[in-house]
């Protein structure tokens, strides 16, 4: 079984600054995706980014992008020049590969981020 | 568009009551899910369908059941509802067949158990 810890329950910044959320998760799979999905008050389940782990190169997406650390299982979020409209809850998210991962995603439990004026 | 909707968005019910939650997909994925958040636990797996007539127990599946008789909808039963299973459920579609691994989520369904 897998599991993902987020280990920061709350972050507060600036805004325009840069933040990251930090992610990390234990499998003894080998492929695999990982997710960022945001989650703002409405509840609605956003999808930030994600990432292959068959692929070196970090995923990226605007103001959004990773650092995937796959040896050290290791799956940071950066958002730079933060929006207010940024603020919400993260979740990371773990999902197999093999089966197309139709048995689910394995979540963490979130990190609210708020951004300040 | 395509997308995925749940109904109702609003549900108070009462203990033993049996309750079904309505999930509903215009993108003909064949994968369906029902996922419960609580706080402090983020999202956990109920239920998952590969496809017409497949369903499958998630890490959180006591008390729950789905049925899948279509391509389009995967509805989640509680038989006896109980306080318990207070908590906001989502459903979630994906396809991986046809390239999509990502799994897209509906708006969600507040479910209060008294």
């Amino acid at each position: 079984a897998q599991t993902v810890t987020q280990s920061q329950p709350e972050m507060s910044v600036q805004e325009a600054e840069t933040v990251t959320l930090s992610c990390t998760y234990d499998t003894s799979e080998n492929n695999y995706y990982l997710f960022w999905y945001k989650q703002p008050p409405s509840r609605q389940m956003i999808l930030v980014i994600r990432q292959e782990a068959y692929k070196q190169q970090n995923a990226t997406e605007n103001r959004f992008s990773v650092n995937f650390q796959k040896a050290a299982k290791s799956f940071s979020l950066k958002i730079s020049d933060s929006q207010l409209g940024d603020t919400a809850m993260y979740f990371c998210a773990f999902m197999k590969h093999e089966g197309g991962g139709a048995d689910g995603l394995t979540f963490g439990k979130g990190t609210h981020l708020i951004i300040q004026p | 568009d395509a997308e995925i909707t749940q109904s109702p968005r609003h549900k108070i019910t009462e203990t033993g009551r049996q309750v079904t939650l309505a999930c509903h997909q215009t993108w003909n994925h064949n994968n369906m899910f029902w996922y419960r958040q609580d706080l402090g636990h983020g999202l956990r797996l109920i239920h998952y369908s590969y496809g017409v007539q497949d369903t499958n127990k998630g890490e959180v599946s006591d008390g729950y059941s789905v049925s899948r008789s279509n391509t389009e909808d995967l509805p989640l039963t509680l038989e006896s509802a109980a306080s318990s299973q207070t908590s906001v459920y989502f459903c979630a579609s994906s396809d991986p067949l046809v390239g999509e691994d990502t799994q897209y989520f509906g708006p969600g369904t507040r479910l209060t158990v008294l």
